[in-house]
């Protein structure tokens, strides 16, 4: 199993600039997420998904969108890139979808927005 | 404000030494795990407690719970070169997601 993959791992964007961030997994998980994490801080919750069809918005959801549309695929959409979402990316998956058991981390992605 | 907050946010011991980080929360929760981010990497998950254990190990990690206090510890013993890493622990409160603190970044000296 390749687990769970993300790509691009770098990226720099312009300020206004949209891109997606892709996120796959091949482990069959229900669910899946993505998180941010800026210098000295912890992750914190864009979006999650408990399945496909279903997402839900997480602690800092403004200037993303989702959509799960597969078991697989977890793309994170930036509308119009700002310097404040300059980050490292993380995607992550699991098997449960109620209680949050092992979670399962994609290597990043590094977006700068100039 | 983060649901959990790793002490101390830096550590530096020797090779051999054990290497204690400490974890507090807020709220209720259903487990606490604890994850390894190597730098310029994704986190790994290590270990998870749920809320009705009170230590748990595997290999050279011991964790340890304290609903009363709200409270986790993690214990490395005889560190490595290869423990450096930022360590982090993440609740689950019950509400389809993990809460992550802010991490403790320990450097293990040859």
């Amino acid at each position: 199993n390749a687990g769970v993959t993300q790509t691009p791992k770098f990226q720099v964007l312009k300020t206004g600039q949209s891109m997606t961030l892709q996120c796959a997994q091949d482990m069959n998980h229900e669910y899946m997420s993505w998180y941010r994490q800026d210098p000295g801080m912890g992750l914190r919750l864009i979006h999650y998904s408990v399945g496909a069809g279903i997402t839900d918005q997480g602690e800092v959801p403004n200037g993303y969108n989702v959509s799960r549309s597969t078991t697989e695929d977890f793309p994170l959409r930036l509308l119009s890139a700002a310097p404040s979402q300059t980050s490292v990316y993380f995607c992550a998956s699991s098997y449960s979808q109620e209680s949050q058991e092992t979670q399962y981390f994609g290597p990043g992605t590094r977006l700068l927005v100039l | 404000s983060q649901q959990g907050e790793e002490d101390p946010q830096a550590l530096s011991i020797q090779e051999g030494e054990n290497a204690t980080m400490n974890c507090s929360y807020k709220t209720s929760i259903n487990n606490l795990q604890w994850y390894r981010q190597n730098s310029g990497r994704g986190l790994v998950h290590l270990i998870l407690i749920r809320s009705n254990e009170r230590e748990k190990h595997s290999g050279r990690l011991r964790v340890t719970l304290d609903t009363s206090k709200k409270s986790s510890s993690l214990l490395i013993t005889a560190s490595r070169a290869a423990d450096t890493a930022s360590y982090f622990c993440a609740t689950d409160t019950g509400r389809r997601a993990l809460t992550f603190g802010s991490g403790t970044r320990l450097q293990v000296q040859p």
